[in-house]
């Protein structure tokens, strides 16, 4: 697609449960990343993934969170047991993820707000 | 370790002006990259300008542009001429060494309201 797109846009859940969020990056983007960012918060890194693999998994949270991507395209981030402090928006960004800095600008997603009752 | 400071929780500014947005950084490395995006309050993020550490010239966009002080750490946001749709949050990122699709930290952000 043109741009990051995330789905749900909005998921209300109630504590406990389990939450799928899903991202599908820019087609020909190698890089995706998760990040949280609470009201009025600025964005906390969560994960990060080239191709399939997730060097970098050093944001998340608790082992409540998990994330996997598949075919080197679309990434899901799993919240199990929430919490009502898991309340936030996730936003996704993808980028080229390979080549100069310059070129490797992470392009974001509109974000799904999670509310956890 | 690596962080971003944006030190105007929120500024107000006349439309029309000219309006800098502050951020410091820190890092003990070479080779990074800087980044400004906005925020609206639909919430998505957008990307507006970048600036490598080796860039020799302020990085310029449009009605943005970058007041890039290496020796003094940091990259203030310039936007002239400003207009209504800028009201938005705007945050300072940085990309530090390592894989070139390593992550960014983002600073906390600074509201900025357009008056008209």
């Amino acid at each position: 697609g043109a741009g990051v797109s995330q789905s749900p846009s909005n998921k209300v859940t109630e504590k406990g449960k389990d939450v799928e969020l899903r991202c599908d990056p820019i087609s020909g983007h190698t890089a995706l990343y998760w990040y949280r960012q609470s009201l009025g918060q600025g964005l906390e890194f969560l994960i990060y993934f080239q191709g399939n693999s997730a060097p970098d998994k050093s944001g998340l949270p608790s082992d409540r969170f998990s994330a996997e991507r598949t075919g080197g395209s679309v990434s899901t981030l799993t919240i199990q047991r929430t919490q009502q402090e898991d309340s936030a928006v996730y936003l996704c960004a993808s980028s080229l993820g390979f080549g100069p800095l310059a070129k490797n600008i992470q392009y974001f997603g509109a974000g799904t707000r999670l509310s956890v009752l | 370790a690596q962080k971003i400071t944006q030190t105007q929780p929120g500024m107000f500014v006349q439309e029309k002006e000219a309006v800098t947005l502050d951020c410091t950084y820190d890092t003990s490395d070479q080779s990074y990259g800087l980044f400004w995006y906005k925020q609206p309050s639909s919430g998505e993020m957008i990307f507006l300008i970048y600036q490598g550490s080796y860039d020799e010239q302020n990085a310029t966009e449009g009605r943005y542009s970058l007041n890039f002080q290496k020796a003094r750490k940091s990259t203030n946001l310039v936007i002239s001429a400003s207009q209504l749709g800028d009201s938005a949050m705007y945050f300072c990122a940085m990309r530090v060494r390592g894989s070139s699709a390593s992550k960014i930290i983002f600073g906390s952000g600074t509201r900025l309201s357009i008056r008209p």
